[in-house]
């Protein structure tokens, strides 16, 4: 257990739809990771949030956007969504001062029909 | 952003050491090496860094070569448990990580 939690574990909707997954990072961790994991593209970095504050931007759509809250807990919003974006999205969280190490956690798997 | 390349596939048998290579031919200076691997079902999970010194841990080994431009996790003994991807990772100064394909380890019993 890495101590990163992530919510929902499993999510189905519908083409067009919009939804929000969330992420809780370990106790301590002041930057949250976001990948997305699907068969043909791999894990690739979305966005990073470091206490509050977007810190770096990967292959991220401008219909995905991202949050980091004062408590800590981050949330990746998805909208119009559709079939491609159906992958694996994980959350990974550090403590910003180590840069080296992050934990994932166990992911969200999204299908859209 | 440096890549890193490693081979799709590799097997071992239970209990024997593991050698998975990763090369790496355009790492600058400051790049880190990082391996994670993923478990069937699992976020990925860290294993083992180093810059340019050789590092050992609970978990594996890491082996620089001295050029930098390629490196070797080993697992001294593998286990069924260690069946998994492994991804070599070179970090700079973004703080993101860029993953490759990974090499898929299976353990024969």
């Amino acid at each position: 257990d890495s101590g990163v939690t992530q919510t929902p574990k499993h999510l189905i909707t519908a083409t067009g739809q919009r939804v929000t997954l969330r992420c809780s990072p370990r106790s301590g961790d002041l930057s949250v990771y976001w990948y997305q994991q699907s068969l043909d593209q791999g894990l690739q970095f979305l966005i990073q949030y470091y206490n509050g504050e977007e810190r770096a931007k990967g292959n991220i759509l401008e219909r995905f956007s991202a949050q980091q809250f004062p408590d800590l807990h981050s949330e990746l919003n998805l909208s119009s969504l559709e079939l491609g974006d159906s992958a694996l999205y994980f959350c990974a969280s550090s403590d910003g001062t180590s840069l080296y190490t992050q934990y994932f956690g166990p992911g969200t798997r999204l299908t859209v029909l | 952003d440096a890549k890193t390349t490693q081979p799709n596939s590799m097997e071992s048998n239970e209990e024997e050491p593991v050698h998975l290579p990763c090369n790496h031919s355009t790492i600058s200076g400051t790049d880190y090496i990082h391996w994670y691997r993923q478990l069937p079902s699992q976020g990925p999970e860290y294993v083992i860094h180093g810059l340019t010194s050789n590092v050992n841990n609970r978990m594996a080994s890491l082996a620089i070569a001295e050029d930098r431009k390629s490196s070797t996790l080993i697992l001294h003994r593998a286990t069924l448990r260690d069946a998994a991807v492994y991804y070599c990772i070179l970090r700079d100064g973004t703080y993101k990580y860029i993953f490759g394909t990974g090499t898929r380890l299976k353990v024969l019993a």
